[in-house]
C-alpha cells in the first residue's frame, strides 16, 4: 500500500513568488493534516481536513496561505506571495479517523527555500 | 488549548543502554490519545508507540515502552537496548477526541557506538 505522497520534495523560489505543494493521502483516509516544521522544531499544525471540510484552520495565515481538498482526497497548499520566513519543511499527514484509527501517517515533506 | 512540553532538547546514550525521554502535556479533557513519533535524519516521521488515556496499562512495543501518569499529565518514553538506528528526533504528541494532533518541540537522541 502506498503511503502519503507529497510533491515536490524540494522547492527553491524567490521571495514574493507563489508556490504550491501537493499531497496524496493514503486511500480511504478521511483526515488530512498540513504541518509546518522549522529546522530542529516540532511540527505546527496549519490546517486539518475531515473529508473535504477544513475543520481547523485557525493557525493558517490566511493573508498568504490557502489550502483546498477537492473531493476529499488530494490536497494542495499554496503560498502567495512567499516570504523569507516561509522557508521550512511542509508536512502532510493522513489518518483513517478518530478513536482506534488515530494513527497519523506522514509524507516525506516538501522542503521550501525562499531566497 | 493543549500544549505538549519536551524539556530535553538532546539526549545521548551508549549503544545497548537505556534512555528515557520526558514529556508533559496540559489538557482539561479526560479522554485523549498520546503518541511518540520518531523522525530520523532526512527521513519521514513514523509512529513509535501510542497510549489511550482511558487505559491504565502502559503501552509497550518491543524495546519501546511508556510510563503514563495521567494525574501528573506525564508521558515518558523508555528506549531499552538502544541501537544505532534509534538515532533520531523524537516527538511527543497529543490528540483529543476531536482529532487535532499537536506536537512537542522534540528531543534529539544520539546513540553512540
Amino acid at each position: 500500500e502506498a503511503g502519503v505522497v507529497q510533491s515536490p520534495r524540494y522547492k527553491i523560489i524567490e521571495k514574493k513568488q507563489p508556490v504550491a505543494f501537493w499531497c496524496n493521502p493514503i486511500s480511504g483516509h478521511n483526515t488530512l493534516y498540513w504541518y509546518l516544521q522549522n529546522l530542529g522544531q516540532g511540527p505546527e499544525l496549519l490546517i486539518r481536513y475531515e473529508n473535504e471540510e477544513a475543520v481547523d484552520d485557525s493557525q493558517l495565515p490566511k493573508d498568504r496561505f490557502s489550502a483546498e481538498r477537492l473531493k476529499g482526497v488530494d490536497s494542495t497548499l499554496k503560498i502567495q506571495p512567499a516570504e523569507l520566513g516561509d522557508s521550512a519543511v511542509y508536512l502532510c499527514a493522513s489518518s483513517l479517523g478518530t478513536g482506534a484509527n488515530t494513527e497519523a501517517f506522514f509524507g516525506q515533506g516538501t522542503r521550501l527555500t525562499v531566497v | 488549548a493543549q500544549t505538549v512540553t519536551q524539556s530535553q532538547p538532546e539526549m545521548s546514550v551508549q549503544e545497548a543502554e537505556t534512555v528515557t525521554l520526558s514529556c508533559t502535556y496540559d489538557t482539561s479533557e479526560s479522554n485523549y490519545y498520546l503518541f511518540w513519533y520518531k523522525q530520523p535524519p532526512s527521513r519521514q516521521m513514523i509512529l513509535v508507540i501510542r497510549q489511550e488515556a482511558y487505559k491504565q496499562q502502559n503501552a509497550t512495543e518491543n524495546r519501546f515502552s511508556v510510563n503514563f501518569q495521567k494525574a501528573a499529565k506525564s508521558f515518558s518514553l523508555k528506549i531499552s537496548d538502544s541501537q544505532l538506528g534509534d538515532t533520531a528526533m523524537y516527538f511527543c504528541a497529543f490528540m483529543p477526541l476531536s482529532g487535532k494532533l499537536s506536537f512537542g518541540a522534540g528531543t534529539t537522541v544520539t546513540v553512540r557506538a
